[in-house]
């Protein structure tokens, strides 16, 4: 059974920084497609980022140069670093597996159940 | 950037009717297109992949149809737990992008 549990969300003052973590275990994440989406409260879906099986790494608009996505294989673990804070960055961040399916990629088929993230003063 | 337009934004039904929500990419994305269902307070839930495939386990009154910017999700006979709040997403580029959400509530 393939699980995902987000941890390391919280309060954090504007400006500050975070390190949410996703630990996986039922699949290898350096064999696979892992993505972070979050969620404001009260609001739709956001895509964040990706880290691709090769390790290559994609961010959405919203986040570039302030977030960073990695992994450690040993420990089969993704991170998603956060700095530079921001109010609309409060959201609940979840990540979840992307099944390939074609050439670019496929549906997200496990997800976590996703850590709150609140940046407030 | 590919923007995913989802409509309507919400949709009152009865259990036992028909519903469909509809999605339109600003570009060509071929089958690239995914659809979730979301319950309040849980991570959203993939039922359908590749526009028309339905993910293992969900039950077959889920369909999805449609290929380069119109695409469709319909569920026939409604039960209770579907009422929930349905999200399209595309994969065809980068950034992924959402659908804005259609909640689904029963009349």
């Amino acid at each position: 059974e393939v699980q995902l549990v987000e941890s390391g969300g919280g309060l954090v003052q504007p400006g500050g920084s975070l390190r949410l973590s996703c630990t996986v275990s039922g699949l290898t994440v350096s064999n696979n497609y892992l993505n972070w989406v979050r969620q404001a409260p009260g609001k739709g879906l956001e895509w964040v980022s990706i880290i691709y099986s090769d390790g290559t790494t994609y961010y959405a608009d919203s986040v570039k140069g302030r977030f960073t996505i990695s992994r450690d294989n040993s420990r089969n673990t993704v991170y998603l670093q956060m700095n530079s804070l921001r109010g609309e960055d409060t959201a609940v961040y979840y990540c979840a597996r992307e099944y390939v399916t074609g050439p670019y990629g496929g549906g997200f088929d496990s997800w976590g159940q996703g850590t709150l993230v609140t940046v407030s003063s | 950037d590919i923007q995913v337009t989802q409509s309507p934004s919400s949709l009152s039904a009865s259990v036992g009717d028909r519903v469909t929500v509809s999605c339109q990419a600003s570009q060509d994305i071929n089958n690239y297109l995914n659809w979730y269902q979301q319950k309040p307070g849980q991570a959203p839930k993939l039922i359908i992949y590749d526009a028309s495939n339905l993910e293992p386990g969900v039950p077959s009154r889920f369909s999805g149809s449609g290929s380069g910017t119109e695409f469709t999700f319909t569920i026939n006979s409604l039960q209770p737990e579907d009422f929930a709040t349905y999200y399209c997403q595309q994969y065809g580029d980068l950034p992924y992008s959402f659908g804005q959400g259609t909640k689904l509530e029963i009349k």
